[in-house]
């Protein structure tokens, strides 16, 4: 069964640091491009990364661009998003989004892992 | 950035009948292999998003065929015929063209 599970969030300070991961099962992430998409209390979605099968291309959100770090461990099968110098905008649930070739929709959602940035 | 606008916001139908949810591009999403990457997700109360509808009219595994999407350069449609209870929720339109992907603003339907 493909599985996307998404941990580290919490609450933090603005300017601090957070890690979040996302354990995929069911499927190889070597084989898809993988997404973070984030959604604020109450907001639409918003894009904010991505990681390509192959590893070759990544990119981001101008608004993360710089702060934030997508990458994997294949040997995990996971899927990571370092988070750095947070902003209070920056809080929302974030969910990791499988991708399947010729972009055929996001198919597989995590459940999220929640971001809250406050002072 | 491709700017994605949803119309309407909000969307009360009588169950039965049918809906339709516009979404306007900023610019042309075909690609020049002749595919446009337009996308639709449903996220219902509570629920995470889950895939509609892919390349503008390609409906996604388990979706029924009430549900479908049109649409070519820059204006699409997503129609929903004899719209049931489980079709409450917020409908978002996404350029798949390219990056940044970009979401928009969503329409909120609900059961008159």
């Amino acid at each position: 069964q493909v599985q996307l599970v998404e941990s580290g969030g919490g609450v933090v300070q603005p300017g601090r640091s957070l890690r979040l991961s996302c354990a995929a099962s069911g499927f190889a992430l070597t084989s898809y491009g993988m997404h973070w998409v984030r959604q604020a209390p109450d907001k639409g979605l918003e894009w904010v990364a991505y990681f390509s099968y192959d590893g070759r291309n990544k990119d981001y959100a101008e608004s993360v661009k710089g702060r934030f770090t997508i990458s994997r461990d294949t040997s995990k099968n996971s899927l990571y998003l370092q988070m750095n110098s947070l902003r209070t905008e920056d809080t929302a649930v974030y969910h990791c989004v499988k991708d399947p070739p010729a972009r055929h929709g996001m198919d597989v959602w995590g459940q999220g892992t929640t971001v809250t940035v406050s002072s | 950035d491709i700017v994605m606008t949803q119309s309407p916001l909000s969307l009360p139908v009588i169950p039965g009948e049918s809906a339709s949810i516009s979404c306007r591009s900023s610019q042309s999403l075909l690609h020049g292999n002749g595919n446009i990457y337009l996308d639709w997700y449903l996220q219902k109360p509570g629920q995470l998003p889950q895939l509609l509808i892919y390349m503008t009219f390609n409906r996604a595994s388990g979706v029924p065929d009430r549900i479908s999407g049109s649409g070519s350069g820059t204006d699409f449609t997503l129609r929903i015929s004899r719209v049931e209870a489980e079709d409450v929720g917020v409908y978002y339109c996404m350029q798949a063209l390219q990056t940044p992907l970009t979401f928009g603003g969503g329409t909120k339907l609900e059961i008159k």
